[in-house]
């Protein structure tokens, strides 16, 4: 298993701005993705992040807009850009650690205003 | 495409036993998952299933049949905390979580 600090757990932000979410994890893991969870309806992948490499972008979400790093094998970051009001949403980080099961922060619950 | 097939509510009473159903059809499949998500909270890994079959975890169980695309929760002795949505998940040939889009839990005391 693994325990995941993600942080902040809430913000609120104007529009044009950018929030950066941390992700800290208590082990080295393979793989790192990002999430994003509207309230009661499931999980959508934003990206995989990569260390050390590029993250992979799901259809609908792109670089510029969602900035990824991983620059290790514990730690990875997702900015949410110029964000507008259609951005809040809750955005989880998970990782991996066996081919099957997969273990997630907190969330960070982000309203844009 | 890809997609996961499960109930979006089901309720049951305190103490009673309840059946998640999940059906799906992904490209490729490394093993069935199920995920547990209390309001305001993460999803926390419940179990998963690679082989065909009933794996036991205290009062979960979940049973897989590959041939069939088909696979199942099952809660017993309910309890009010166990009041939350339920999510299948299919890890695919990318290794990538393709997931259910949620089973409501409604427990009634």
């Amino acid at each position: 298993s693994a325990v995941i600090s993600q942080k902040p757990s809430r913000d609120i932000c104007q529009r044009g701005t950018s929030l950066t979410i941390q992700c800290q994890v208590d082990s080295q893991v393979t793989m790192m993705f990002w999430y994003r969870q509207q309230p009661g309806q499931s999980l959508t992948l934003i990206a995989t992040a990569n260390q050390g490499s590029e993250a992979t972008y799901e259809s609908g979400f792109v670089i510029d807009k969602f900035p990824i790093s991983r620059p290790n094998l514990t730690f990875s970051t997702l900015t949410v850009s110029n964000m507008s009001p259609e951005d809040s949403s809750i955005y989880l980080c998970s990782a991996q650690t066996g081919l099957l099961d997969a273990f997630f922060g907190q969330g960070t619950r982000l309203t844009v205003v | 495409g890809q997609s996961l097939e499960q109930p979006s509510e089901v309720t049951a009473v305190e103490g009673a036993i309840v059946q998640i159903n999940c059906t799906y059809q992904t490209s490729g499949f490394y093993g069935l998952s199920w995920y547990q998500q209390h309001d305001g909270g993460a999803p926390t890994f419940l179990s998963y299933n690679a082989l065909d079959g009933l794996e036991e975890t205290g009062r979960f169980s979940s049973f897989l049949s590959r041939s069939d695309s088909y696979g199942y929760l099952l809660l017993q002795e309910l309890q009010m905390k166990d009041s939350a949505s339920y999510f299948c998940a299919v890890r695919d040939s990318n290794y990538q979580l393709i997931w259910g889009a949620g089973t409501k839990l409604i427990i009634k005391p």
